[in-house]
């Protein structure tokens, strides 16, 4: 199974800053690599699909980037709304694993 | 409208069974492929299995194969799970997801990611 590791698992940001979160896989998996954000309660929400196409809607704060087997979700200016629970999921074979989730919280 | 709608969820006492559906509007449901999803306490998302548009292929996650079968019903929008020999690590919320293949504007496969999400219903399996 491909594994996805994600870094950090969790940080604590401001309103306003600029927010990284990294998915690392343990094998080439093309650009098939999209972004979720997860808050209590909801829907898991699609932003970012195959590597680095926003999803309609999402806000364009939110972008995606690949190197390889490296992947990044960057959140430009962090906003209230945005703390929540973000996983990179791949699609490159099955089973479809998600990375262990990164947790956003407030500073 | 896109809706997804799980039920089914409750109470199951460990090697029990439980069945879920997933309702669904908004779109053409035999043309996508269908998925669930499941978030366990305290823990991350993970893959249950995939279901495709006209139910000839069907994939589940390792832990799940031989207790867990999915099937559709397109005529009446509905996703199924059905459970079996439960434990309680299948304790968790469970999502239905919508699947959508996507292909760049030069015609190349893009990948496949789950872009309408149900609510999601409870499935506590416990003595």
């Amino acid at each position: 199974d491909i594994q996805l590791t994600q870094s950090p698992s969790s940080l604590s940001a401001s309103v306003g800053d600029r927010v990284t979160i990294t998915c690392r896989a343990s094998q080439n998996i093309n650009r098939y690599l999209n972004w979720y954000q997860h808050k209590p309660g909801k829907a898991p929400k699609v932003l970012i699909y195959a590597a680095s196409s926003l999803q309609s809607g999402v806000p364009s704060r939110f972008s995606g980037s690949r190197s390889g087997t490296d992947f990044t979700l960057t959140i430009s200016s962090l906003q209230p709304e945005d703390f929540a629970t973000y996983y990179c999921q791949q699609s490159y074979n099955n089973p479809r694993t998600f990375g262990q989730g990164t947790k956003v919280e407030i500073k | 409208e896109v809706q997804l709608v799980e039920s089914g969820g409750g109470l199951v006492k460990p090697g029990g069974s439980l069945r879920l559906s997933c309702a669904v509007s908004g779109f053409t449901f035999s043309n996508y492929s269908m998925n669930w999803v499941r978030q366990t306490p305290g823990k991350g998302l993970e893959w249950v299995s995939s279901i495709s548009s006209s139910s000839s292929y069907i994939y589940y996650a390792d832990s799940m194969k031989g207790r867990f079968t999915t099937s559709r019903d397109n005529a009446k929008n509905s996703l199924f799970l059905q459970m079996n020999s439960l434990r309680a690590e299948d304790t968790a919320v469970y999502y239905c997801a919508r699947g959508n293949d996507y292909y760049d504007s030069s015609g190349y496969y893009g990948g496949y990611y789950f872009d309408y999400w149900g609510q999601g219903t409870l499935v506590t399996v416990s003595s």
